[in-house]
């Protein structure tokens, strides 16, 4: 799983609802981050964070939140005020170094679905 | 704002040929180039990371080059295979921490 894995594989969302994906990483890497991605479109960041206790928003992070009180986990809410969340959401994780990050390794992903 | 495009977006050959996928950049002040592999409903897999300070980075079949001056990388995949079929990412990051990713090239090989 390279070291990072994301749960569920499949979500399903109910109108106005806030749902909460997983991403766990094993190998203490500083810097995680979530994308977006869409058919027929590159991944679009939603958050990313170097550091326990801090994160930072990325081009799309309305109508979402994230949290980072574990080094290991950096689990991502969809929530109410994201219209349109139905979508592949990727997770990843890199060293942070001399200021930026390193080769990424990413999740299986998660496909959110709205009902 | 950095923008990065993919050319060809889409790529049908018969297996065996050599291949070239294009990925041009806008803001020439990257930190690093990646290339990444995803197969239909799947996470990313990395193939190639070429530093700021790098011209290529080579991995089996697969050869990657970057002009930063120019603003472009190249990624060659020698004697192609049907197994190769995946959609090719590009991705820079630079100055403002945040990665930008090119749409990709969809590539099937054909037996």
């Amino acid at each position: 799983d390279g070291g990072i894995t994301q749960s569920p594989k499949y979500l399903f969302r109910k109108e106005g609802q806030n749902v909460t994906l997983s991403c766990e990483q094993n190998l203490n890497h500083d810097a995680m981050y979530w994308y977006r991605q869409d058919p027929g479109q590159g991944l679009r960041l939603i958050y990313y964070s170097q550091i326990v206790n801090d994160f930072q928003k990325g081009d799309i992070a309305e109508g979402y939140s994230v949290s980072r009180e574990k080094k290991e986990s950096f689990p991502l809410t969809v929530t109410s005020a994201q219209k349109n969340p139905t979508a592949f959401y990727l997770c990843a994780r890199s060293r942070w170094r001399g200021g930026r990050g390193e080769t990424q390794y990413f999740g299986p992903g998660t496909r959110l679905l709205v009902l | 704002k950095q923008e990065v495009t993919q050319i060809p977006a889409a790529l049908s050959v018969p297996e065996g040929e050599n291949l070239v996928l294009n990925c041009s950049f806008t803001d020439s002040a990257i930190y690093n180039l990646q290339w990444f592999r995803q197969d239909p409903g799947k996470g990313l897999t990395s193939l190639l990371l070429i530093q700021s300070s790098q011209r290529e980075q080579t991995s089996g079949r697969l050869n990657a080059s970057l002009d930063k001056s120019s603003g472009r990388s190249t990624l060659y995949i020698a004697a192609s295979q049907p197994g190769d079929s995946a959609t090719y990412l590009c991705v820079t990051s630079g100055g403002s921490y945040i990665p930008t990713f090119g749409r990709g090239t969809s590539l099937i090989v054909h037996p």
